[in-house]
């Protein structure tokens, strides 16, 4: 069964270096996220994509981030000089048109 | 601000007992998910819910969509040991294909005890 994939499973940078944070939606798949989750807390909306630009933003996603599709295949969530509150497990998630939203097994990223 | 307030945040129950985990808004939602997390892995679907009274079954699961669309429920018969997880509910709050980000309610985690 096709499934969404991320990559590193787990990423740890210091404070003020660049992350790109890597998801391989399912093939036939036209819509794109990045979700966040705080340890502990409820798993947030950051972004979603669809037509090689953004569709909404959260209020989290702001000038320190972007989002890309380099190719056919790729997905990529940049956060641009991480901060110690961007620690959080990244999920990407991908859909059909009408179809529900399959996530990735996600990415930790730890900044210290 | 679209908000979904799970109850219960915990449950811990025996083998073979039932529940239910409620899923509640004030705002209406096009759809809304249910969805199971393991720790340290992503929310795996298991069923979609979009018109309201809406009842679907999954084996021993039942969710529940309410006539409004602002709530839903979660009914487990006969839990097993293999039920035990984060169980999440998600309602899609855009009526525009390209609008429709999940919100995700608090999570109810479950325990079931051999």
């Amino acid at each position: 069964e096709p499934e969404v994939t991320q990559t590193p499973s787990h990423q740890v940078t210091q404070m003020g270096q660049e992350v790109i944070l890597r998801c391989v939606p399912i093939s036939n798949h036209l819509y794109f996220y990045w979700y966040r989750q705080i340890l502990g807390q409820k798993v947030e909306f950051l972004v979603s994509f669809y037509n090689n630009e953004i569709s909404e933003k959260s209020e989290i996603f702001d000038d320190q981030f972007s989002v890309e599709r380099p190719d056919g295949s790729n997905f990529t969530l940049k956060i641009r000089s991480t901060k110690l509150e961007d620690s959080a497990m990244y999920f990407c998630a991908s859909r059909v048109i009408t179809g529900e939203q399959y996530f990735g097994p996600g990415t930790r990223l730890t900044v210290t | 601000t679209q908000l979904l307030e799970q109850s219960p945040q915990f449950l811990s129950i025996q083998e073979g007992e039932n529940l239910t985990v409620y899923c509640n808004s004030s705002s209406v939602f096009s759809s809304l998910q249910w969805y199971r997390q393991e720790p340290g892995e992503g929310p795996v679907l298991l069923v979609t819910v979009v018109t309201g009274g809406e009842v679907k079954k999954l084996k021993r699961l039942t969710f529940q969509f309410g006539d409004a669309r602002k709530d839903s429920s979660l009914h487990i018969t006969a839990a097993q040991p293999g039920d035990t997880g984060l169980y999440l509910c998600a309602g899609a709050s855009g009526w525009s294909y390209n609008t429709d980000k999940l919100i995700f309610g608090t999570g109810t985690r479950l325990q079931v005890f051999p």
